[in-house]
């Protein structure tokens, strides 16, 4: 049974780093083709895709959002983690993360696997 | 950054009917195109991949198509459990990019 769970902070005032966990079973990222990645929507708005880290440890990022950006992985391959530094209230949102599987023939099943989510309220 | 321009961005439709609706790539994505349905206070759930595949679980009332570069997602009989948000992605280069969604309510 696949299972995801982001963990974060809640609240955290601007300009602070917001540090997000994202632990998982049921899967391993050391699977080949497997990608874990890191997306938030902000109170009834759209989808954002933010970061992404593959089986090999590989790091792909929102150019938007790049340089305030780190995504890693622990050594077990059960747990991914997003920071992002110098927060404001933009950065207020719902935060998931979601695995993709390697792709097959009948194409790449992105995201097929979600967290619960993660509510974080960037105040003063 | 490729834009993915979703329609309508609500819809109010009755039990049964077959309901449409589509995302325009602004560019050629191939079939690099997922849709994902969001109900109310739930993270969202893949239900087409590879813009025609079903994901495992989905009822076969939905299906996935595409025209170039116009993607379209149909429910052909709409059910009551069918409300929410729906949402397509392109995965064919980064930043992966959504649309903007429909809000897909009952008659």
């Amino acid at each position: 049974q696949v299972t995801l769970k982001e963990s974060g902070p809640g609240m955290l005032q601007p300009s602070k780093t917001l540090s997000l966990t994202c632990s998982f079973s049921g899967f391993s990222l050391s699977t080949s083709g497997m990608v874990v990645s890191w997306i938030r929507q902000p109170s009834g708005k759209s989808l954002e895709w933010l970061a992404a880290i593959d089986w090999d440890g590989d790091k792909y990022y929102n150019p938007s959002l790049k340089s305030r950006l780190t995504v890693s992985k622990d050594t077990s391959n059960t747990q991914v983690f997003l920071k992002i530094t110098s927060v404001d209230t933009a950065d207020t949102a719902t935060y998931y993360c979601a695995r993709s599987p390697e792709a097959s023939n009948s194409g790449y099943p992105i995201f097929d696997y979600w967290g619960q989510g993660v509510m974080v309220t960037v105040s003063s | 950054d490729i834009q993915m321009t979703q329609s309508p961005a609500s819809l109010s439709a009755s039990l049964e009917e077959i309901v449409t609706i589509t995302c325009q790539a602004s560019q050629d994505i191939g079939n690099w195109l997922a849709w994902y349905q969001q109900k109310p206070g739930k993270s969202p759930q893949l239900l087409i991949y590879g813009a025609t595949s079903l994901a495992d679980g989905v009822p076969s009332r939905f299906s996935g198509s595409r025209s170039g570069t116009q993607y379209s997602l149909k429910i052909s009989r709409l059910q009551v459990e069918d409300i929410g948000i729906y949402y397509c992605l392109q995965a064919y280069s980064a930043p992966l990019t959504f649309g903007s969604g429909t809000k897909l309510e009952i008659k």
